[in-house]
């Protein structure tokens, strides 16, 4: 009964380090998300990958890739942190169409 | 391109009080409605749905109708408690192609014993 799954819960990274955050879901979704959270800002969408195989932009992707690696798994990676990269990152899977999004428990990354 | 507004600010109230969170979206086609629900330290939750004009979603004694009419889908409820304290995210989804979700900044909700 596990969902979506990220790791690690909590990061602190230098500026400059890389680092990826990992997500998988055991829903056999086909949808995956991920999304960053700041104070007053909402979710703002990153990535998105509707299906293996595909990737595609959301509305704030600079700094940041993706890989799906497989129908369960989605990272997502920050070649080099930024201070303005803290943020808290939710990773979420959507199944069949309108139907709703299942999200992780977060990932709340500092970078210093 | 879609989108989703929510009433601005932090809503506090006492327990016991009548809530309400308003609403409203733009879209191109006959999206689904969502509300999400997020309580400290978690990530979000589905609190309720509706898929298609005049649906009521409802559940722990919240509930959303969603007016086509005035493109609104506001979230109500009688009573609340000190354990509805929480973030409010209402959302929509279009469900063409990759299913995109579109969420509005989402409200905190400060319930007072």
């Amino acid at each position: 009964n596990a969902g979506v799954t990220q790791t690690p819960k909590f990061q602190v990274l230098k500026t400059g380090q890389s680092m990826t955050l990992q997500c998988a879901q055991d829903m056999n979704h086909n949808s995956m998300y991920w999304y960053r959270q700041d104070p007053g800002m909402g979710l703002r969408l990153i990535y998105y990958s509707a299906s293996e195989g595909t990737t595609d932009k959301g509305e704030v992707p600079n700094g940041y890739n993706v890989s799906r690696l497989n129908k369960r798994e989605f990272s997502l990676r920050l070649e080099s942190a930024a201070p303005s990269q803290t943020s808290v990152y939710f990773c979420a899977s959507v199944g069949t169409v309108n139907t709703e999004a299942f999200f992780g428990q977060g990932t709340r990354l500092t970078v210093v | 391109g879609d989108s989703v507004t929510q009433m601005e600010g932090p809503v506090t109230l006492s327990e016991e009080a009548f809530l309400t969170i308003n609403c409203t979206y733009t879209a191109t086609g006959y999206p689904s409605l969502f509300w999400y629900v997020q309580y400290p330290g978690e990530g979000l939750q589905l609190l309720l749905k509706a898929t298609k004009a005049d649906d009521k979603g409802s559940n722990k004694g919240f509930e959303a109708t969603y007016r086509k009419e005035t493109t609104s889908f506001h979230l109500e409820k009688g009573s609340v408690q000190v354990s509805d304290s929480a973030v409010y995210f209402c959302a929509l989804s279009e469900g063409y192609g990759n299913n995109r979700l579109a969420f509005g900044k989402g409200n905190q909700v400060v319930v007072i014993p």
